[in-house]
């Protein structure tokens, strides 16, 4: 059964660097692109970006510059850092595989069960 | 980038009631739109990708459908542990395959 753990920090100050991990077990970590979503309180989820695991990434604009992804092959994990957080940045941070059904398609078919990082000082 | 919105953004509902939620993409995704239901603390489950593809496992009563920009979701009889937030993201456009803001169907 594949199983998606994150773990890091509960609480980030305002404009440090918010480091998240998230565990892969029971999948085969090659082959596959690892995304990063988050969701706000009572809000919607957001697309921060994704990883493959030869180390290619792709983010959200909107985040980019403050975005920075990683994979760790030999432990079967990769990685979110956000610098410069902010107030707006607090919210439920899923990692999540995404499966390929074709050269465009895709779909997040297993997904962390999500931590919760809150921004304040 | 492109953008997704999705009407209604909260519905109420009674057991056996027919339910269409609707997503409209701001250009042609060619079928690349995928439906995630969301229960409270729990993350998203993926309920039918390629526009129409049940995923395994997905009751046969959530059906996809649309083309060009408008796609939609349909519970053809809503149960018990229907009521749940729904997304479309669509996964045509990188770098950001954007969600819609969600539809919250709720107990009439």
């Amino acid at each position: 059964q594949v199983q998606l753990q994150e773990s890091g920090p509960g609480l980030v100050k305002p404009s440090e660097t918010l480091s998240l991990t998230c565990a892969v077990s029971g999948s085969s970590f090659s082959n596959y692109y690892w995304a990063w979503i988050r969701q706000p309180p009572g809000k919607g989820l957001e697309w921060i970006g994704y990883i493959y695991y030869t180390g290619t990434t792709k983010y959200n604009p909107s985040l980019k510059s403050r975005v920075t992804m990683s994979v760790d092959t030999s432990k079967s994990q990769f990685s979110l850092k956000l610098s410069s957080v902010t107030a707006a940045d607090t919210a439920v941070y899923y990692c999540a595989r995404i499966y390929y059904y074709d050269s465009t398609g895709n779909y997040m078919d297993v997904w962390g069960k999500g931590t919760t990082v809150t921004v304040s000082s | 980038d492109i953008q997704v919105t999705q009407s209604p953004s909260s519905l109420s509902a009674s057991v056996g009631d027919r339910v269409t939620i609707t997503c409209r993409a701001s250009q042609s995704i060619s079928g690349y739109l995928n439906w995630y239901q969301q229960k409270p603390g729990k993350p998203p489950n993926l309920l039918i990708y390629a526009e129409s593809t049940l995923q395994s496992g997905v009751p046969s009563r959530f059906s996809g459908s649309g083309s060009g920009t408008e796609f939609t979701l349909t519970i053809s009889s809503l149960q018990p542990e229907d009521f749940a937030t729904y997304y479309c993201q669509q996964t045509y456009s990188t770098p950001s395959l954007t969600f819609g803001g969600g539809t919250k169907v709720e107990i009439k």
